[in-house]
């Protein structure tokens, strides 16, 4: 069974500045893809970025980039210039390739940012 | 516009009371799931359906029932709930696409639940 560890319960930043959230893995599959989901107070779940393992290159959404080690089964979410409104709880999420496969999800980091 | 409806989003219920939480999405989605949320444990599958009719258990499924009667609704029902079912519970839906294609799941906007 796929395993999702996210170490880091709380972290927390000064605004503007860049912050890393940890997520390593465990699956048996080559071929699967990962997730970072946002979710606010408002309780909505936001897809902030996803990677495909295939692909070598690492992901990128404006200030949100992720660190993609396949080896090493982390994947990890960078923030930079990081705002008030990045403040959330993130939940970094796995799924196969397979057809209807279900999205497994880490235990989620609490990010505060600082003004 | 694209999205996922659940209902109620706050619901306080006393133990053993009958209750149904409603999803509905408009994408035509074959797959849809519930999940629960506590904290430090994430989100947790309960149930899903992989089209009209198909439904399966996931990781927590005790205490729950699901139906899929319809593509685009399925309802998550506790017919007695218990305190430790309070929790906050999503509905999420996604295509049942083929290998290789890159597929988002819609999450509904949440429903908190508490059992007394």
């Amino acid at each position: 069974a796929q395993t999702v560890t996210q170490s880091q319960p709380e972290m927390s930043v000064q605004e503007a500045e860049t912050v890393t959230l940890s997520c390593t893995y465990d699956t048996s599959e080559s071929d699967y893809y990962l997730f970072w989901y946002k979710q606010p107070p408002s309780r909505q779940m936001i897809l902030v970025i996803r990677q495909e393992a295939y692909k070598q290159q690492n992901a990128t959404e404006n200030r949100f980039s992720v660190n993609f080690q396949k080896a090493a089964k982390s994947f990890s979410l960078k923030i930079s210039d990081s705002q008030l409104g990045d403040a959330a709880m993130y939940f970094c999420a796995y799924r196969t390739y397979f057809s209807g496969s279900r999205l497994t999800f880490g235990e989620g980091t609490q990010l505060t940012v600082n003004p | 516009e694209a999205q996922v409806t659940q209902n109620p989003r706050y619901l306080i219920t006393v133990t053993g009371k009958k209750l149904t939480v409603t999803c509905s999405q408009n994408m035509n989605h074959e797959y849809m799931s519930w999940y629960r949320q506590d904290p430090g444990l994430g989100l947790r599958q309960i149930y899903y359906s992989m089209n009209v009719e198909v439904t399966d258990k996931g990781d927590v499924p005790e205490g729950y029932k699901v139906s899929r009667k319809e593509k685009r609704n399925f309802p998550l029902i506790l017919e007695s709930p218990s305190p430790n079912q309070t929790s906050l519970y999503f509905c999420a839906s996604s295509f049942n696409s083929p290998r290789g294609a890159s597929e988002e799941a819609f999450f509904g906007q949440g429903t908190r639940l508490t059992v007394v």
